[in-house]
């Protein structure tokens, strides 16, 4: 167990919609990351939260946004949603100082129908 | 353009014999690099790392090497179990808290 937890584990929704996804990280860590991986694909970047703070930005689309709270949750907002949105989304979290090791939670399959 | 690159799909190796999984970089910024292994239905969990002022870190039954001048690093798995079948993540990273650059990764199946 890495300690993050995502929720859902899976969500089944039409085009069009919007879902969020949620993410805790592991216990002291404040960065927590958001990465997609599509079929057959490596883990794309998607953004970075530390201690509240948007930090980093990857191929992020203008329809997706996210957030990190107070209590350090994170969640990730997908709207208009489209077929190619269909993937695993992964949640990580790390610690300050700690050789950027990043533990990852077991991630939400989002399939758009 | 793929900043780290796994060119082997797959890779098949007998249970007990040596499994070599290799990586190239592109980006001569990265520093810090990091092994993941995922099962099915599971997030990627971390193997093994190195620091760019290293060639060789070693963890048990797994080795990395780093080649900075040909900027290839490879993950040996020495010997190789049944249980180690799954796909490998070679990751990239400048240092501190910055995203990881993943490979496609490499599935690897250990054969009884």
């Amino acid at each position: 167990d890495s300690g993050v937890t995502q929720t859902p584990k899976h969500l089944i929704t039409a085009t069009g919609q919007r879902v969020t996804l949620r993410c805790s990280p592991r216990s002291g860590d404040l960065s927590v990351y958001w990465y997609q991986q599509s079929l057959d694909q490596g883990l794309q970047f998607l953004i970075q939260y530390y201690n509240g703070e948007e930090r980093a930005k990857g191929n992020i689309l203008e329809r997706f946004s996210a957030q990190q709270f107070p209590d350090l949750h994170s969640e990730l907002n997908l709207s208009s949603l489209e077929l190619g949105d269909s993937a695993l989304y992964f949640c990580a979290s790390s610690t300050p100082g700690a050789k950027n090791i990043q533990y990852f939670g077991a991630g939400t399959r989002l399939s758009v129908l | 353009d793929q900043q780290v690159k796994q060119n082997s799909p797959s890779l098949s190796v007998q249970e007990g014999r040596i499994s070599i999984l290799n990586c190239d970089y592109t980006n001569s910024m990265f520093d810090y690099f990091l092994w993941y292994k995922k099962y099915p239905a599971e997030g990627p969990t971390f193997l093994i790392s190195i620091s760019s002022i290293k060639d060789k870190n070693e963890d048990g039954r797994f080795t990395v090497f780093l080649n900075k001048s040909a900027k290839h690093l490879s993950l040996h798995i020495v010997p190789s179990q049944p249980g180690d079948s799954a796909v490998y993540f070679c990751a990239a990273s400048v240092s501190g808290n910055t995203p990881l650059v993943f490979g496609k990764g490499t599935r690897l199946s250990v054969i009884a």
